[in-house]
């Protein structure tokens, strides 16, 4: 099972400026990456796939990147929708499996 | 409207079964793979199960094999999920998901969810 490590598991950012979360793999996952966005009491948005691909309605503010086991989700400047749970899934393999997620809070 | 919408979630006391339902709609249901993905209240996502659109390929989670069993009726637009020998730790909400592999052709989409409680 390829195990997914995000980090940091809480982030402590203001408004407007820049969150940089991060998510590596245990073994390499190509490009089979994707990240989510989750606000409470609901289910996961897709955000970016493959790596860096934004998902259909996502803003600009919003890239992802990285190769092999290393990846980023950068969100260059922060709005107060954005406050969330972050997660990471690489579907490279069976079991898929998703990092335990990065909480970014208002600073 | 493309969506998705789960049911069939509820109590169920520890050992027993549920059967969850997945309704899709807007979509060429048929043309996809399928996915079952949990979340304990308060707690992370968890793959759960994984189905081709024939149906000729099938995916457990570890914690699942041998007591879920995922299956799918193109005809009727419909996935399952048969859950069998429930423990407490199966409480979750249960989404059903397009597979992942299919973002780079069509928009990612999840039901809403349904809440599965086991317990005495």
């Amino acid at each position: 099972e390829i195990v997914m490590t995000q980090s940091p598991a809480t982030l402590s950012v203001s408004p407007g400026k820049r969150a940089t979360l991060s998510c590596r793999a245990s073994q390499s996952v190509s490009s089979n990456l994707a990240w989510y966005q989750q606000k409470p009491g609901q289910a996961p948005r897709l955000l970016i796939f493959g790596v860096y691909t934004r998902a259909t309605g996502i803003p600009a503010r919003f890239s992802g990147s990285g190769s092999g086991t290393e990846f980023t989700l950068t969100i260059s400047s922060l709005q107060s929708e954005d406050f969330a749970v972050y997660y990471c899934q690489q579907y490279n393999n069976w079991p898929y499996t998703f990092g335990q997620g990065t909480k970014l809070e208002i600073k | 409207e493309v969506r998705l919408v789960e049911s069939g979630g509820g109590l169920v006391k520890p050992g027993g079964s549920l059967r969850l339902s997945c309704a899709a709609s807007g979509f060429t249901f048929g043309d996809y793979s399928m996915n079952w993905v949990r979340q304990a209240p308060g707690r992370g996502l968890e793959w759960v199960s994984s189905i081709s659109s024939s149906s000729t390929y099938i995916n457990y989670a570890d914690s699942v094999k041998g007591r879920f069993t995922i299956s799918r009726d193109n005809a009727k637009n419909s996935l399952y999920l048969h859950m069998s020998s429930l423990r407490a730790e199966d409480t979750a909400f249960y989404y059903c998901a397009r597979d992942p592999h299919t973002y780079a052709t069509s928009s990612a989409l999840w039901g809403q969810g349904t809440l599965v409680t086991v317990s005495s």
